[in-house]
């Protein structure tokens, strides 16, 4: 067990529509990733808070944002969902930004567009 | 720019043996991490072994190793007696020294055969 919960489990749904997914990081860890994962294009870096603020920014459509809470819990809202967007998409967290703190995953959250 | 290099998409090992998984990364950082992560089948990314940049000694975790070489820039993992348990994708990870953000190889896929 990472220390990181992601929910809900699996999510299905359909084009157009528009979810939120959570991310709850180990205790004590500021920083929150969230990755998208599909079987074309492998782990993809979407975006990075720390303690309630942006710091990077990776490959994330318009149509999705993060917010990062002062519990520190983060949220991924993905909208006007398309079949693409059908893709495991992961939450990790670390203590700071140390070149040395690994990061530990959440057991992801599966996304699939019907 | 960083980057993470995995160039064997799939390897396969007798049970019992040892296999090295390579990764090379390329960086400006004059200090990072490197990271090793297991993905099985069920889909949870753990994370296995770190070396720093500037560590003398590779790193060792159980029946993981990481072989840095420096100059090199690669980072191969070893992984002693392999075991059935160990079949699953292997992800190549960097951070760099300003920590915000990690950057993640393509995956190898290691198959342990009985």
């Amino acid at each position: 067990d990472s220390g990181v919960t992601q929910t809900p489990k699996h999510l299905i749904t359909a084009t157009g529509q528009r979810v939120t997914l959570r991310c709850s990081p180990r205790s004590g860890d500021l920083s929150v990733y969230w990755y998208q994962q599909s079987l074309d294009q492998g782990l993809q870096f979407l975006i990075q808070y720390y303690n309630g603020e942006e710091r990077a920014k990776g490959n994330i459509l318009e149509r999705f944002s993060a917010q990062q809470f002062p519990d520190l819990h983060s949220e991924l809202n993905l909208s006007s969902l398309e079949l693409g967007d059908s893709a495991l998409y992961f939450c990790a967290s670390s203590e700071g930004g140390g070149a040395g703190q690994p990061q530990h995953f959440g057991d992801g959250t599966r996304l699939s567009i019907l | 720019a960083q980057k993470i290099t995995q160039t064997q998409p799939g390897m396969f090992v007798q049970e019992k043996e040892a296999v090295t998984l390579d990764c090379t990364y390329d960086t400006s950082d004059p200090s990072y991490g490197l990271f090793w992560y297991k993905q099985p089948s069920s889909g949870e990314m753990i994370f296995l072994i770190y070396q720093g940049s500037y560590d003398q000694q590779n790193a060792t975790e159980g029946r993981y190793s990481l072989n840095f070489q420096k100059a090199r820039k690669s980072a191969n993992l070893v992984i002693s007696a392999s075991q059935l348990g160990d079949s699953a994708m292997y992800f190549c990870a960097m951070r760099g020294s300003t920590g915000n953000q990690f950057y993640f190889g393509t995956g190898t896929s290691l198959t342990v055969i009985p």
